[in-house]
């Protein structure tokens, strides 16, 4: 069965410094995994996926994110944080059937000025 | 570009009450997902249809019933309201059986509130 996990409910970086967000996640199966962003009562945008194609993702807003197998993990980074970043983000892994997508619990990303 | 369109945005409704959710996924998308996310909570995974079939269910209370239709929008009924259905719920559209591929498109949400 696959799993997400967050690693860090909440992070919080000076505007200007480099995000990191973790995610590591358990799967049978070579996983699809995507970041999903959520500002505060909006919906979710998908930020990025990686689907086996190449193994460093480049998403949107200058996000990516590096699928490594070895470690189980797709963490989400960007080089300098921007105040318009702070929201939820999530990492979601998609069940082998294709009939549901897995979230994790998020990670709510703080910006200090 | 066409989105996932989800109406209402908001309902409130009141204990007992009954509640419909529709979901009109993006044109030529076969596949409807169906999310709850209390508040502070990550989404959970409700119901899903592909080709108007059910496809898979997850945690979906026997209160709440759900379908897809001809021209694959969704309903998603909710009866007997309780005060623990307050959340937001997302409407996600994808493509086919390589739904990882393509991505999933979330819908902007209905707020529930119930009284």
């Amino acid at each position: 069965a696959q799993s997400v996990t967050q690693l860090d409910s909440h992070v919080s970086v000076s505007e200007g410094t480099p995000v990191l967000l973790r995610c590591n996640y358990s799967s049978s199966y070579s996983p699809s995994l995507f970041w999903y962003v959520q500002h505060p009562n909006k919906g979710l945008q998908l930020l990025l996926k990686y689907t086996s194609a190449a193994t460093l993702v480049k998403g949107i807003n200058g996000f990516e994110a590096e699928f490594k197998k070895s470690e189980t993990s797709f963490h989400l980074t960007k080089p300098s944080a921007h105040m318009s970043d702070a929201a939820e983000y999530f990492c979601v892994v998609a069940t082998d059937r294709d009939d549901k997508i897995i979230f994790g619990k998020g990670t709510r990303l703080h910006i200090l000025p | 570009a066409a989105g996932v369109i989800q109406s209402p945005r908001h309902l409130i409704k009141e204990k007992r009450e009954t509640a419909t959710l529709k979901c009109y996924p993006i044109p030529r998308h076969d596949t409807v997902y169906w999310y709850q996310q209390g508040p502070g909570q990550d989404p959970q995974f409700l119901i899903s249809f592909y080709e108007k079939m059910q496809s898979d269910k997850g945690s979906i209370p026997d209160r709440f019933s759900a379908q897809q239709f001809s021209d694959y929008h969704s309903e998603l009924n909710m009866s007997s309201l309780e005060l623990g259905d307050s959340a937001l719920y997302f409407c996600a559209s994808s493509l086919g059986r390589d739904s990882r591929f393509y991505g999933y498109t979330f819908g902007s949400g209905t707020r529930l509130t119930v009284v």
